[in-house]
């Protein structure tokens, strides 16, 4: 069965930090990982779409990665500010197009 | 930019009435879909839509229902709204099976 896992489950930065959220898949038949932001309360917001025949996205601030040989995509945030605070979810969607979601990481930027 | 839009941010309603969630999204997408969210469980797919007038069950359909008239609106009904239906609703659409993901901002129902 396909696991989906987001390590850590939150972490608490001072503000300018560069860091890195992960999200680490067991399938590695995947279609391709899409990367949210929740606010509390709030939809989904997405960040970036990478598609499995990419390395990397990027948007901003913000760059994510795929390695399909460890299983691995990793969420790069830089210089954060508080703005940032959000919960962060990826999803992976297999060869069968079906999405399984990760928990997601709980993300405070500390002014 | 797309915008899926929920009808109703917050909703408060009795045991056995009849719930319509209503979500609208405006970029011609062909697939729609209602997940509910609830903390511990993340997020679960209640139904999704392929086209109008086509429905395909989620994880978790049961008592739930859906409509698709249009293909800009995707409708979630509880026909007979019970306690533990007390969840986050969200709406989302995409264009084709394993396009991007866009979602609505949340409908919060609560059931007494």
């Amino acid at each position: 069965k396909q696991e989906v896992t987001q390590i850590p489950a939150a972490l608490s930065v001072p503000e300018g930090e560069n860091l890195v959220l992960n999200c680490s898949f067991t399938d590695s038949a995947i279609y391709n990982l899409q990367w949210f932001r929740q606010d509390p309360g709030k939809g989904l917001t997405s960040l970036l779409l990478i598609q499995s025949s990419q390395r990397e996205q990027t948007s901003g601030r913000l760059n994510a990665s795929l390695d399909k040989s460890s299983g691995r995509s990793t969420l790069y945030i830089a210089a954060s500010q508080p703005g940032d605070s959000a919960t962060y979810l990826c999803a992976f969607r297999g060869s069968n197009y079906q999405l399984i979601w990760g928990a997601g990481t709980k993300l405070i930027i500390k002014p | 930019d797309v915008k899926v839009t929920q009808s109703s941010r917050y909703l408060v309603k009795r045991t056995g009435e009849k719930v319509f969630l209503e979500c609208v999204q405006d970029m011609d997408h062909e697939n729609m879909f209602w997940y509910r969210q609830d903390p511990g469980l993340g997020l679960r797919l209640i139904y999704f839509s392929y086209d109008v007038k086509m429905k395909e069950k989620g994880d978790i359909p049961e008592g739930y229902s859906v409509s698709r008239e249009k293909k800009e609106r995707f409708s979630l009904i509880l026909e007979s709204a019970s306690t533990n239906q007390t969840s986050m609703y969200l709406c989302a659409s995409s264009q084709g099976v394993s396009g991007e993901l866009f979602f609505g901002e949340g409908s919060r129902l609560t059931v007494l």
